[in-house]
């Protein structure tokens, strides 16, 4: 089993769509959750961290649930400029992160 | 305020060859990890350098190996190349214990 498993994608939606991508980690001893965008042939970037009791940022939800080893983001309102590869990504002990292979998103007009 | 930098941005070499890649922390990040990205994959962990020693190690055979500099730049060394290597090499740099990573815009290393 994959340290980090995302939803396969690839998700295609009209803008203005609500798109949710999920996540689940397999080591329990997980200790920081992070959501990284990254656009075709660029580095990752920071989207937004997640908490236990859920953290929104705009048009962006993520949410956490430790019992289940399970974590979401939430896009509402999607615009052109969404489109990337989104990653899940999981710290063990603050010394590396395991990223997820990844969900590409496509909005189209 | 300069961010993470490497180089080469790009790199071609023939298979059996030797490679060696270099990586720039942010000011003020001490700490420089080494990521693996294939194409349609998501980075995958190498190694991770901290006062001048390798912290912790992925699963990456030990023709991968680095080096850390006082002034806490990094390089990776990947040794007897296979095609296999061709991928995204990316640094990250954060400060010390935590999180706040941020990435090099990484070198693209072709093995023909």
């Amino acid at each position: 089993r994959k340290e980090v498993e995302q939803d396969p994608g690839p998700f295609n939606v009209p803008e203005g769509a609500t798109v949710a991508f999920n996540c689940t980690y397999s080591n329990s001893a997980s200790q920081s959750f992070f959501w990284y965008r990254q656009d075709c042939r660029k580095e990752p970037k920071l989207l937004m961290s997640v908490y236990s009791s859920g953290n929104e940022d705009g048009r962006f939800t993520a949410q956490l649930n430790r019992a289940s080893q399970y974590i979401s983001l939430l896009i509402r309102d999607s615009k052109l400029s969404d489109s990337a590869t989104y990653l899940c990504v999981v710290t063990i002990d603050n010394n590396d992160m395991r990223f997820g292979a990844g969900t590409r998103l496509t909005v189209k007009p | 305020d300069a961010g993470v930098t490497q180089s080469p941005t790009h790199l071609i070499k023939t298979r059996g060859q030797q490679v060696t890649l270099r990586c720039s922390p942010k000011s003020g990040h001490d700490t420089v990890s080494w990521y693996q990205q294939a194409l349609g994959q998501g980075p995958q962990f190498i190694f991770q350098y901290y006062e001048e020693e390798e912290r912790q190690r992925g699963n990456f055979p030990d023709r991968f190996s680095g080096h850390q500099f006082p002034n806490y730049s990094s390089e990776l060394n990947v040794n007897a190349l296979l095609l296999g290597d061709s991928a995204l090499y990316l640094c990250a740099s954060s400060p010390g214990q935590g999180w706040g990573y941020t990435f090099g815009s990484g070198t693209r290393l072709t093995v023909v």
